[in-house]
């Protein structure tokens, strides 16, 4: 049971160039959500959703597009990379919204 | 979502327990208690929620208050793996999304 799976690992993006965050979990969770955490700070919430066919924003959005066509993934895209989103980013998924969502182990993305 | 205050660090000695505040003095009777953790250079792991009665599991204890403006995640023997951020976190069952504070840096010294 490999939980949630996100990929690359880590990933070094020019300015204005486009990447696609990939996050899948095995587990038929229909709750499924993106975070950022910048140095030394908590983690904030970017888009979420709540099952196939459904995504709602989050506290910081801008700047970055989901969808939700399978239970199974939640990819994050990245439209044109600015170095403001330069962070570690976080899968999280869980039966419903309420549960408790297990995280994978981060995706740690530098734009230079 | 409600606000919550933490300390932004702790310290504790190995084996010893540990008492983690939590104020969230505009609580609503709605909401629950969500302790997360985070250990270095990994994904939060969820750790234990109540919403009126203490609770145990086997990673932690959550004591909540009788009016429910506080609480306090136990770890009743920290070892060095226990050595993370602990974030303190109130839902709705009606929230679908979940915010994050700085949370507790917790140190466990061997």
């Amino acid at each position: 049971n490999a939980g949630v799976t996100q990929t690359p690992k880590f990933q070094v993006l020019k300015t204005g160039q486009s990447m696609t965050l990939q996050c899948a979990q095995d587990m038929n969770h229909e709750y499924m959500s993106w975070y950022r955490q910048d140095p030394g700070m908590g983690l904030r919430l970017i888009h979420y959703s709540v099952g196939a066919g459904i995504t709602d924003q989050g506290e910081v959005p801008n700047g970055y597009n989901v969808s939700r066509s399978t239970t199974e993934d939640f990819p994050l895209r990245l439209l044109s990379a600015a170095p403001s989103q330069t962070s570690v980013y976080f899968c999280a998924s869980s039966v419903t919204s309420f549960q408790p969502q297990h995280f994978g182990d981060g995706t740690r993305l530098s734009i230079l | 979502d409600a606000k919550t205050t933490q300390p932004n660090s702790m310290e504790s000695n190995e084996e010893e327990p540990v008492h983690l505040p939590c104020n969230h003095s505009t609580i609503s009777g709605t909401d629950y208690i969500h302790w997360y953790r985070q250990l270095p250079s990994q994904g939060p792991e969820y750790v234990i929620h109540g919403l009126t009665s203490n609770v145990n599991n086997r990673m932690a204890s959550l004591a909540i208050a009788e009016d429910r403006k506080s609480s306090t995640l136990i770890l009743h023997r920290a070892t060095l793996r226990d050595a993370a951020v602990y974030y303190c976190i109130l839902r709705d069952v009606v929230d679908n999304d979940m915010r994050f504070g700085a949370g507790t840096r917790l140190t466990v010294k061997p």
